[in-house]
């Protein structure tokens, strides 16, 4: 399967730990975004590569979020301290730099106890 | 304020119905626009999109969608659909080349025999 993988599929863990999210893409996309979906609603926007470079970041990302894409490859999304509001589905896509369509993953789902 | 908006939160149709999903927009130019599915506990799988030009579009699974400036809507349509169309359907829009999409709130389909 060559599409958008995400690793895990699943994390349930205690309020205040910290939780890291991998996203696999696929290999000759350039762009890479992470969205956040709660249930009921559409995804929301998060943060976007392109090539290694993180060049927009929402401001529903706090300070305890952070994203890396080290050499232009897999991204890694981090929250530290987790809170119960972070719960939610983190999808990753990617997208070839034209045409502009993006590929989503299946997701981690993150529950916070 | 830039929005999306599908003003049906939950559809129900019949197995060999058509379908109709609405979908309106608000922003300043014509956006990139998209329609995504996604199935229970899947990520979105895309489709179709409109850029410019034919203002039908087609896309996979039958499914066909109409972009009207006039009106700001990019409604989807399906003539006869099946039980495995059941799912959630999501608008979204693009505002600029490098795909960080605004979602809807999505649109859920029952399909019912």
């Amino acid at each position: 399967d060559t599409g958008v993988s995400q690793d895990p599929r699943h994390k349930i863990t205690k309020r205040g730990q910290n939780v890291t999210f991998r996203c696999d893409p696929i290999s000759e996309h350039n762009r890479l975004y992470w969205y956040r979906q709660t249930l009921g609603q559409g995804p929301e926007f998060l943060t976007y590569f392109q090539n290694e470079a993180q060049l927009e970041k929402s401001r529903l990302l706090s300070d305890r979020f952070s994203a890396e894409r080290p050499k232009g490859s897999f991204s890694t999304l981090e929250i530290q301290r987790t809170e119960q509001g972070d719960s939610a589905m983190y999808l990753c896509a990617s997208s070839p730099l034209e045409p502009m369509e993006a590929f989503f993953g299946q997701g981690t789902r993150l529950t916070v106890v | 304020a830039q929005s999306v908006t599908q003003p049906d939160i939950h559809i129900t149709v019949s197995e060999g119905a058509s379908l109709e999903l609405r979908c309106n927009y608000s922003y300043g130019a014509t956006p990139y626009l998209f329609w995504y599915v996604q199935s229970p506990g899947q990520g979105l799988q895309l489709l179709l999109k409109y850029f410019s030009g034919d203002t039908l579009v087609q896309g996979i699974k039958g499914f066909e969608a109409e972009f009207k400036r006039s009106q700001s809507s990019f409604n989807l349509r399906k003539p006869s659909v099946h039980w495995s169309d059941a799912a959630e359907y999501f608008c979204a829009v693009a505002t600029d080349s490098w795909g960080k999409f605004q979602f809807g709130a999505g649109t859920q389909v029952v399909v019912t025999p």
